[in-house]
């Protein structure tokens, strides 16, 4: 079946520390990618998104790079800051807007 | 573009009485709306498929006369909480999909925060 697995957080970064957090899928034929993000108290907002193999996304300095051969999609920023804090969510869809979503993972900066 | 407003953003009830959440699509028209429900540090759980002008489909383990779901127009789609009991307190979420294209991403409301005393 199809399903997204993500990292256990909380990730905890200081300010302008690199940040990678995993995301793996199990798909039949070929899905697209997602990104969300959930701010406290809010809904989710899409990030970015790449919809075939070695497609990059990028948004606000996030990066996710769809790789086929190692069925991953990890999203990456080179600096964080604190305004990033928040849930980040993997997610793939398939058969038309059937969304399956990974865990979610709390990302934490610091100042 | 494709704003989902949903409303109310927090409702508190008491147990036993039942409370209506709207999902409106603002700028676009959703045949289809998703409503999910999200347990604390937990991923969100989809609830069911709301289809314009058809029932609602439901997941699995999800009780249809509990969660009403309507969708009446291509930009509305309402989830009733009959009866509510404390363990129905959660954060629910509706998301909407833009027609005709089997990449669109889904564009989520802000949620509403049930608290059932």
């Amino acid at each position: 079946g199809n399903s997204v697995t993500q990292m256990e957080g909380p990730v905890t970064l200081s300010e302008e520390a690199f940040l990678t957090i995993n995301c793996t899928y199990t798909a039949t034929g070929y899905p697209s990618l997602f990104w969300y993000v959930q701010y406290p108290g809010e809904g989710l907002q899409l990030l970015l998104k790449a919809t075939k193999a070695d497609d990059k996304g990028s948004n606000k300095g996030f990066e996710a790079t769809y790789r086929k051969e190692t069925t991953s999609f990890h999203l990456e920023k080179g600096s964080v800051q604190v305004s990033d804090s928040a849930v980040y969510f993997c997610a793939l869809i398939y058969n038309f807007n059937k969304f399956y979503f990974g865990s979610g993972t709390k990302l934490n900066v610091k100042p | 573009g494709a704003v989902v407003s949903q409303h109310p953003s927090r409702v508190i009830c008491k147990s036993g009485t039942s409370v209506k959440i709207e999902c409106r699509s603002l700028d676009f028209q959703a045949t289809t709306m998703f409503w999910y429900r999200q347990f604390p540090k937990k991923s969100l759980m989809l609830m069911a498929t709301s289809n314009e002008g058809s029932k609602a489909t439901y997941e699995q383990g999800v009780e249809k006369d509990k969660f009403l779901i309507n969708h009446a127009s291509l930009t509305l789609s309402t989830l009733t909480v009959t009866s509510a009991h404390p363990e129905d307190s959660s954060f629910y979420i509706c998301s909407a999909a833009t027609t005709g294209d089997s990449n669109s991403p889904l564009h989520f409301g802000n949620g509403t925060r049930l608290t059932v005393t």
